[in-house]
């Protein structure tokens, strides 16, 4: 039962141009999420997060939209540079104390230049 | 300020060994998670630990082991290695845990089983 899910396994985008990942979950329970960015042969770098209490959070080029009666979330990156390129996990996290985070399988961006 | 660094980064065992990797976390921080990645399976969490107690399991079997140190350093344990563990292993450190904060990830260790 996967409780999080990314379902484009990739995204090609030209430079400049708007990016946008989806991630839905089936947890009501969630109420934390967590976008990261993996290069080949590195660990995930946090990106953003969200809280269940709001329902858009900012931070230069990214900006993460939670719509909660959907079960949804979305990133957004403007404008989409080469450097971009990676794969993006989506993350979220229960209010039941520390409970573990549970990630996507993850979308891989190209940005083409 | 130093990020989270695991040790080694790339290891090559047998089916039947056992290995162990490091993790040691950003200083400050008393939470560490370990996860495992494999092709195509995303993330899936092994075990938390905070405060040298085990916080969290993650539904694999008892041959996956880990423990935390007095100085927050974590290091987990894996026996009779089979083909099937060949993976990335990831650690993950905050101050507290997951609740309303980012984990912060190291490099990984890759394990072959050959």
């Amino acid at each position: 039962d996967q409780q999080v899910k990314q379902n484009s396994p990739s995204l090609s985008v030209q430079e400049g141009r708007i990016s946008i990942l989806n991630c839905d979950y089936t947890n009501s329970m969630f109420d934390y999420f967590l976008w990261y960015k993996k290069y080949p042969a590195e660990g995930p770098t946090f990106l953003i997060s969200i809280s269940s209490i709001k329902d858009k959070n900012e931070d230069g080029r990214f900006t993460v939209f939670l719509n909660k009666s959907a079960k949804h979330l979305s990133l957004h990156i403007v404008p989409s540079q080469p450097g971009d390129s990676a794969v993006y996990f989506c993350a979220a996290s229960g209010n039941s104390g520390n409970t573990p985070l549970v990630f996507g399988k993850g979308t891989r961006l190209s940005v083409i230049a | 300020k130093a990020g989270v660094t695991q040790t080694p980064r790339y290891l090559i065992k047998t089916r039947g060994q056992q290995v162990t990797l490091s993790c040691s976390p950003i200083s400050g921080h008393r939470s560490v998670s370990w996860y495992q990645q494999t092709p195509g399976q995303g993330l899936q969490f092994l075990f938390e630990y905070f405060s040298e107690t085990q916080r969290n399991k993650g539904n694999f079997p008892g041959r996956f082991s880990g423990r935390q140190f007095s100085n927050s350093r974590s290091e987990m344990n894996v026996s009779t290695l089979e083909l099937g563990d060949s993976a990335l292993y990831l650690c993950a450190s905050s101050l507290w845990g997951t609740q309303g904060q980012p984990q912060h990830f190291g490099d990984g260790t890759r394990l072959s089983i050959l």
